[in-house]
């Protein structure tokens, strides 16, 4: 079992939704929790991140970590084309444990 | 400023023979990282330097990956007589910040490997 797991997708969704991504994690212990995005044949580059359990909000994007049921998840209000791309949710033990990774496709 | 660039972008190898991937880190950045992504799947952690000092390298795959990063400053990650399940994308982050502290992870563009 994958100490991060993520929904693989793909999502296809139509500009303007609001878009939900959601991973789960195995150990209790973590306390970082972050959100990366990554265009195609690009690195990934960070959007968020949040510490223990919470809400951080940052213009249309909202964190969102549940530490009782391990439970991350990243919502994407007013979804736009250029929000295309994959989203990799990750923990930090010193190195990033990233999840799978969800492809996102906002059709305009 | 200058992010962190990898060369090459691209990289076709056949099946044996060795290959050099070099990650010149955005600069004064102590912290320097390795990741392998196979396609369709989220970055794996391979090796982490502190300075000239390589601090973990439990992610390495095998005895034929070897990285370095002899001055602190540019590494290179080395892989020798290559496989074709070596084919993927290897990212380079760097990172003002020591391990264990949340700092954000800059990563470059990658190289893509193709091993055939």
């Amino acid at each position: 079992q994958k100490e991060v797991e993520q929904d693989p997708g793909p999502l296809s969704v139509p500009e303007g939704a609001i878009v939900s991504l959601n991973c789960t994690y195995s150990n209790s212990a973590f306390q970082y929790f972050m959100w990366y995005r990554q265009y195609s044949r690009k690195g990934p580059e960070l959007l968020m991140y949040t510490y223990s359990s919470g809400n951080k909000e940052d213009g249309r994007f909202t964190a969102q970590v549940d530490k009782s049921s391990k439970y991350i998840s990243l919502f994407i209000r007013d979804s736009q084309p250029s929000d295309s791309a994959t989203y990799l949710c990750a923990t930090l033990r010193g190195k990033l444990i990233f999840g799978q990774g969800t492809e996102l496709s906002v059709k305009p | 400023g200058a992010g962190v660039s990898q060369s090459p972008r691209y990289k076709v190898a056949k099946r044996g023979q060795d290959v050099a991937l070099r990650c010149d880190p955005i600069s004064g950045h102590v912290s320097l990282f390795w990741y392998q992504q196979a396609l369709g799947q989220g970055p794996e952690f391979l090796t982490y330097f502190q300075n000239e000092a390589q601090l973990d390298k439990s992610g390495l795959p095998s005895d034929r990956f070897f990285a370095e990063r002899p001055e602190g400053s540019v590494s290179t990650l080395k892989i020798q007589r290559t496989q074709q399940e070596d084919s993927a994308v290897y990212l380079c982050a760097s990172s003002s910040r020591r391990t264990g502290m949340v700092g954000e992870q800059f990563f470059g563009p990658g190289t893509r490997l193709t091993v055939l």
